[in-house]
This record gives structure tokens, C-alpha cells and sequence, in this order.
């Protein structure tokens, strides 16, 4: 199994420009989630999503937006990217369980380290 | 703001000792959870403890949990190189759905 693919690895935008991040798990997950990790900071949430068709705001949704078309699949959309946006992002999933998704461990992706210039 | 704050910072030490990471956080929780980064890699899960839990054991990792103090700490015993990376401490509260991550500890150990 191959778990959660992030894709791309690697990007540098110029301001302004938009792009997609791809989130892809093989586990069957219900519940999906992007992060951002900055230096000398842990993971923040963007957003998330409970199951298909579904997403919902985290911690730093602002500059940001989400689909999630297919169960397997949850989508991190930048529509004008912003220096601030430079960063490492992180999708993570997890199962279904009692008392809400946070209470399950979450399987991350390597990331995607992304520049904006 | 960050929920969970980790401590020390960074933490190096040698081969074969004990490694000692802390979490203090600042609201209620409905569990805490630890995970381990390697560098250049995604966050990996170590263990998870219930806020009706006091202690855990995983192999060489001890958790233990004090909701009077809102803190939490993790041992490693018999420290190995390959335990060189970043571990961060993780909580949810109860009302809130995400779970907060703290900034992490960076641990070194030293062949």
C-alpha cells in the first residue's frame, strides 16, 4: 500500500499564480486533512473534510480552498498565491472512530514544499 | 494559537540514554497524541492517550498524561541514532474540530 501520495513533491509560483495540491490514500479513509508546517511552528490545519463531498474550515483556511470529489481524493486549491503561502503542506488521513475524527491517528503524505516568489 | 507546546526545544544525547520530551496544553482535551518526524518526511503516529488515561507504554516509548496540570511527557528509552528526528505533541479539545500541534522537540542522538 502505498498510503497517502502527495503530488507534486516540489513547486515554485510566482505571485499571483494559482495552482493545485493532490491528495490521494488508499486506506479507505473517511476523514481527510491539509496542513501547513512552518518553520520553527507545528501544523496548523487548513482544512479538512468528514467524507466525500464534504469539507470544512481549520485554523488557517484564508487564501485557500478544498473539493473533495472522490473518497480517495481531497484537493488544496491556491487561487492567487502570496509569498505568506510559502510553506510545506501536509495532507493527513485518518478512520472513523468514536468521538469525532480527532481522536483517530492520522497518516500524513511527505509533503509538498512550495515556494512563492 | 498552538494548543500543545513542547520542551525543550532540541535535546541531544547519547547512544543508549534516555530521552525525556514534554507537552504542556492549554485547554481541556479529549486525548493527546504523539508522532515522530524525520527529516524531509510526513509525520508519523506513535501513540495516542485518552484524558481517562494516565500512563502508556509502545515498545522503548513511555506516555503519561496529567490532565490536573495539562501536561504530558514522552520517554524513550535506550536511545538509538535512528531515533533522530522531531516528535510533536498533538491534542483535541472537546467542541473543537482540529487538533492542535505543538512546535516539537528536535531530538539528536549520538552514535
Amino acid at each position: 500500500n502505498a498510503g497517502v501520495t502527495q503530488t507534486p513533491k516540489f513547486r515554485v509560483l510566482k505571485t499571483g499564480q494559482s495552482m493545485t495540491l493532490l491528495c490521494a490514500q488508499d486506506m479507505n479513509h473517511e476523514y481527510m486533512y491539509w496542513y501547513r508546517q512552518d518553520p520553527g511552528m507545528g501544523l496548523r490545519l487548513i482544512h479538512y473534510s468528514v467524507g466525500e463531498g464534504t469539507t470544512a474550515k481549520g485554523e488557517v483556511p484564508d487564501g485557500y480552498n478544498v473539493s473533495r470529489l472522490k473518497k480517495q481524493n481531497f484537493l488544496l486549491g491556491l487561487e492567487s498565491a502570496a509569498p505568506s503561502q510559502t510553506s510545506v503542506y501536509f495532507c493527513a488521513s485518518s478512520s472513523t472512530g468514536t468521538g469525532g475524527f480527532r481522536n483517530q491517528p492520522q497518516h500524513f503524505g511527505d509533503g509538498t514544499r512550495l515556494s512563492i516568489l | 494559537s498552538q494548543q500543545g507546546e513542547e520542551d525543550p526545544q532540541a535535546l541531544s544525547i547519547q547512544e543508549g540514554e534516555n530521552a525525556t520530551m514534554n507537552c504542556s496544553y492549554k485547554t481541556s482535551i479529549n486525548n493527546l497524541q504523539w508522532y515522530r518526524q524525520n527529516s524531509g518526511r510526513g509525520l508519523v503516529h506513535l501513540i495516542l492517550i485518552r484524558s481517562n488515561e494516565r500512563e502508556k507504554h509502545s515498545g522503548r516509548l513511555r506516555v503519561t498524561l496529567d490532565t490536573s496540570k495539562k501536561s504530558s511527557s514522552l520517554l524513550i528509552t535506550a536511545s538509538r541514532a535512528a531515533d533522530t528526528a522531531s516528535y510533536f505533541c498533538a491534542s483535541g479539545a472537546p467542541g473543537n474540530n482540529d487538533m492542535r500541534f505543538g512546535a516539537g522537540t528536535r531530538l539528536t542522538v549520538k552514535p
